[in-house]
């Protein structure tokens, strides 16, 4: 089982461009939820996805959008990058409504906005 | 949502026992006490999860209290492996059954030889 998994690794962009980054969840899991984590923080809940449609959303602006597909891989959109942005960005995956929290955290991307 | 807070750092020597209190005042009833672990540039990994009294696993032991009000994390004889930062979070289910998962800044673990 390879766990969670998000592409790239790495992303240098600058302001305004916009940048997709994508994550496939651990095995038998539906749900997927995406996280941004500034240096030194904690990771901070941007939404989650679940049968095709975001279900939950955190505190972020309409800049950041997302996709599930049937195979229940994810995308992460952002548009009109700001310097701000730059963070580790993480996917984690559970199964539907389990009772508690846990979820599979992947590597995360590391976006660096100039 | 339950807020928590837990000490921002804590220092210990290697092969000593480490206990991390987090405190969560308006916990819910239905609410589940998670702990994750993280190591620089890694995502968070799952140690534990418990709802009430003693919760124990291969790697580490909770402790909750009867009013769950608080919690503590206990890893027995950490070795320099186990410097990481670690954070405490509270179950939140919506009414739709999902959850949203609020972490904190953590508890930053540093491990001297």
């Amino acid at each position: 089982d390879a766990g969670v998994t998000q592409s790239p690794t790495h992303l240098i962009k600058t302001r305004g461009q916009q940048v997709t980054l994508r994550c496939s969840p651990k095995s038998g899991h539906d749900t997927v939820s995406w996280y941004q984590q500034a240096l030194g923080q904690g990771p901070q809940f941007i939404f989650q996805y679940y049968e095709e449609e975001e279900r939950q959303r955190g505190n972020f602006p309409d800049r950041f959008s997302g996709h599930q597909f049937p195979n229940y891989s994810s995308e992460l959109n952002v548009n009109a990058l700001l310097l701000g942005d730059s963070a580790l960005y993480l996917c984690a995956s559970s199964f539907g409504t389990f009772r508690g929290n846990e979820q599979f955290f992947g590597p995360g991307t590391r976006l660096t906005v100039l | 949502l339950a807020k928590t807070t837990q000490p921002i750092s804590m220092d210990s020597y290697e092969g000593q026992e480490v206990n991390i209190t987090c405190s969560h005042n308006n916990i819910a009833t239905n609410d589940y006490i998670t702990w994750y672990q993280q190591f620089p540039s890694q995502g968070p990994r799952f140690i534990i999860q418990g709802y009430k009294t003693k919760v124990t696993n291969e790697v580490a032991s909770l402790f909750i209290p009867a009013d769950r009000k608080s919690s503590t994390l206990s890893l027995p004889r950490v070795s320099l492996s186990d410097t990481a930062v670690y954070y405490c979070l509270v179950g939140d289910i919506d009414s739709g059954g999902y959850q949203k998962v609020t972490f904190g800044i953590g508890t930053k673990l540093q491990v001297i030889p």
